[in-house]
């Protein structure tokens, strides 16, 4: 069965820390994944995407995401967490159908 | 240029009304998708529409919820009658048709949701 996993629901970091968000897929082909974000009030933006080629993919707001075949991850990082990065983000994988994650809460600490 | 925008923002209707949900895609993106994320649950894919057709609505709950795209240009969701159940929040989103090979087709970008509450 086609599922994403993101096994923290909530996670607390100091504002300057690294952060790491955790996801496992299982899909049958070759996923395409995506990493959004969705602040208070807001919709959901989409970080970055994998579709190929390079395993480490960079997005927008510092954040970087690598995939790994053999684990079924795509982790999403940030060397240095700012206040503003405080949302739940969301794991993503699939075509035009996407199976989403239950998400994680960040909650960033002055 | 404008993102996906949905109306209205928030909903509160009774058990047993109607609801119409609308989403207006990003000008030119001829794939629309609806999703919805009940609270606390993962978000859900409902349908894709190309155009004005149905391509995939295997996501839908129930012949309660009725989805349109006519003209291909923006869409509905009717909910008709409402249960508690429904409550919750619909996204909408769009993203380019190129081809099947090219991946901007598959990369989609999301409304700012209605909170669809039945009380």
């Amino acid at each position: 069965a086609q599922s994403v996993t993101q096994p923290d629901i909530h996670i607390t970091v100091s504002e300057g820390a690294s952060l790491e968000l955790r996801c496992n897929y299982s899909y049958g082909a070759t996923p395409y994944l995506f990493w959004y974000v969705q602040s208070p009030g807001q919709g959901l933006q989409l970080l970055l995407k994998y579709f190929s080629g390079d395993t480490l993919v960079q997005g927008i707001k510092g954040f970087e995401a690598e995939f790994k075949r053999s684990q079924s991850s795509f982790n999403l990082r940030k060397p240095s967490v700012h206040w503003s990065d405080a949302a739940e983000y969301f794991c993503a994988v699939g075509l035009h159908k996407y199976i989403f994650g239950t998400g994680t809460r960040l909650k960033v600490l002055a | 240029e404008a993102g996906v925008t949905q109306f209205p923002s928030h909903s509160v209707i009774e058990k047993g009304q109607t609801v119409t949900l609308r989403c207006d895609p990003i000008s030119g993106h001829d794939n629309l998708y609806w999703y919805r994320r009940v609270m606390g649950k993962e978000i859900k894919f409902l349908l894709h529409f190309v155009k004005e057709s149905k391509q995939d609505e295997s996501g839908m709950p129930n012949n309660r919820f009725l989805a349109e795209r006519t003209g291909g240009t923006y869409s509905t969701l009717k909910v008709q009658p409402a249960e508690l159940e429904d409550s919750g929040v619909y996204f909408c989103a769009s993203s380019q048709e190129v081809s099947r090979w090219d991946k901007l087709s598959y990369e989609q970008y999301f409304g700012p949701g209605t909170r669809l509450t039945v009380t």
